[in-house]
């Protein structure tokens, strides 16, 4: 079968790291991909890994394991804008995107 | 460059009304379309997609339906709106074949249903 899986909330402070992850078991597989949702807003895409390694662009990064079944997406320098639920999403054999619940990140000052 | 966009952006209708939201896409030819539900707090739902006209899935049965009348215009409807209904609409595409899937959203359509 198909799952994945995320943590359900996490807090960290303004300025901070924060590295949030993500576990998927699927037997076909396309890509990775991590979306941003602010809150009563549309998901925008943040990355997207189809090769196992580190993805970096700005501030986030992602990173994939495909032996593993594992990807996490790292925020460096915490801004209070970040706060936002965090979806982690695999396509499948059929491109078709299978999601996680998300993460609600919290920012403090 | 392809834009989507949805409506209407908020609506609040009494049990047992009917429903009809919209969604456009531009910029792009025989794009899948998607219509998700997310209830607060909850991750995406996938309710319909289609990948030409008048071919759609459900994904999960209930008392709503899809139509693909035309190649980038996605119509998700009820008869009857029941209190459960009640959450945030994404409409969706994705460009057709053996792409990622990376999905581009709308802006969501918010319905309470009182």
């Amino acid at each position: 079968g198909q799952n994945i899986d995320q943590p359900t909330e996490m807090t960290a402070t303004e300025g901070a790291i924060v590295q949030i992850n993500c576990t998927y078991q699927t037997s076909g597989f396309n890509g990775l991909f991590w979306y941003q949702q602010h809150a009563g807003e549309a998901p925008t895409f943040l990355s997207y890994n189809v090769l196992d390694g580190l993805e970096e662009k700005g501030r986030f990064s992602s990173f994939l394991s495909r032996s593993k079944g594992y990807s996490y997406l790292l925020l460096k320098e915490l801004q209070m804008k970040d706060s936002a639920s965090y979806l982690c999403a695999f396509s499948d054999s059929n491109y078709q995107l299978i999601w996680g619940a998300g993460t609600k990140l919290i920012i403090k000052p | 460059s392809q834009t989507i966009h949805q409506w209407p952006a908020t609506l609040v209708q009494p049990v047992g009304s009917p429903l009809s939201l919209e969604c456009t896409v531009e910029g792009t030819s025989n794009p899948n379309l998607y219509w998700y539900r997310q209830a607060a707090g909850r991750g995406l739902q996938l309710l319909f997609y289609s990948v030409g006209i008048g071919q759609i899935s459900s994904e999960v049965p209930q008392n709503l339906s899809a139509s693909r009348p035309q190649d980038r215009q996605f119509i998700l409807s009820s008869k009857k709106l029941l209190l459960s209904d009640s959450g945030f609409y994404l409409c969706a595409w994705s460009v057709s074949g053996m792409d990622t899937g990376e999905l581009f959203f709308g802006e969501g359509s918010r319905l309470t249903v009182l």
